[in-house]
């Protein structure tokens, strides 16, 4: 079970350039989520996912896009990068319904824009 | 003001020492109460889950919840170089299935 897996773990991006960060969840979770993570700012959600087909947009989804086709992948799409955008990144998952709907989270993309 | 209010430290104490991780809160639907632990370079981790009011033990933690006060609190006994980390608290209403809310973190050195 290797749980949530993130890819690439580290990027660097020139502004303007586009790139998809990819998610993939091996727990048969429903619940998908991007958060990204600012030093001293805590978690700050972008998209989430409730199921295949299925997303919305959480509190900073400017300049993001997302998709979910199956159950497992959650890929985030970013359009002409800016500054603002460096970041950590982090997918995660739950299983809605189970006693503590605890989210699981990825190891995390690094991402700056230069 | 933020809905949950979290101090960033860092927070250093000597291993062997109890410590105390607080959060406050304005939102009184708030009934879900998460601590998560964050190592350097790692996603963050479920800790402690605790509903409504009250304690929650587990081995050297204990998770307290006070919703008159609207005030959270981890207590972390015999404190270990291994507990280095950031904790994240977390919250939610009754009626959100999905968005926690998150403070920012408190950075925790343990000193061996």
């Amino acid at each position: 079970n290797a749980g949530v897996t993130q890819t690439p773990k580290f990027r660097i991006l020139k502004i303007g350039q586009s790139m998809t960060l990819q998610c993939t969840q091996d727990m048969n979770h429903n619940y998908m989520y991007w958060y990204r993570q600012d030093p001293g700012m805590g978690l700050k959600l972008i998209y989430y996912s409730v199921g295949a087909g299925i997303t919305d947009k959480g509190e900073v989804p400017n300049g993001y896009n997302v998709s979910r086709s199956t159950t497992e992948d959650f890929p985030l799409r970013l359009e002409l990068a800016a500054p603002s955008q460096t970041s950590v990144y982090f997918c995660a998952s739950s299983q809605q319904g189970a006693s503590t709907d605890t989210q699981y989270f990825g190891p995390g993309t690094r991402l700056t824009v230069l | 003001q933020k809905e949950v209010e979290q101090d960033p430290g860092p927070l250093s104490v000597p291993e062997g020492a109890i410590v105390s991780l607080n959060c406050t809160y304005s939102n009184s639907a708030f009934q879900y109460f998460m601590w998560y632990r964050q190592y350097s370079r790692k996603g963050p981790e479920l800790l402690m889950y605790t509903y409504s009011s009250g304690n929650k033990e587990d081995g050297r933690f204990t998770a307290q919840v006070d919703k008159s006060s609207k005030y959270i609190s981890l207590f972390i006994r015999d404190s270990q170089p291994s507990d280095s980390a950031t904790y994240l608290c977390a919250m939610k209403g009754p009626d959100s299935n999905y968005q926690l809310i998150w403070g920012a973190g408190t950075k925790l050195i343990i000193k061996p």
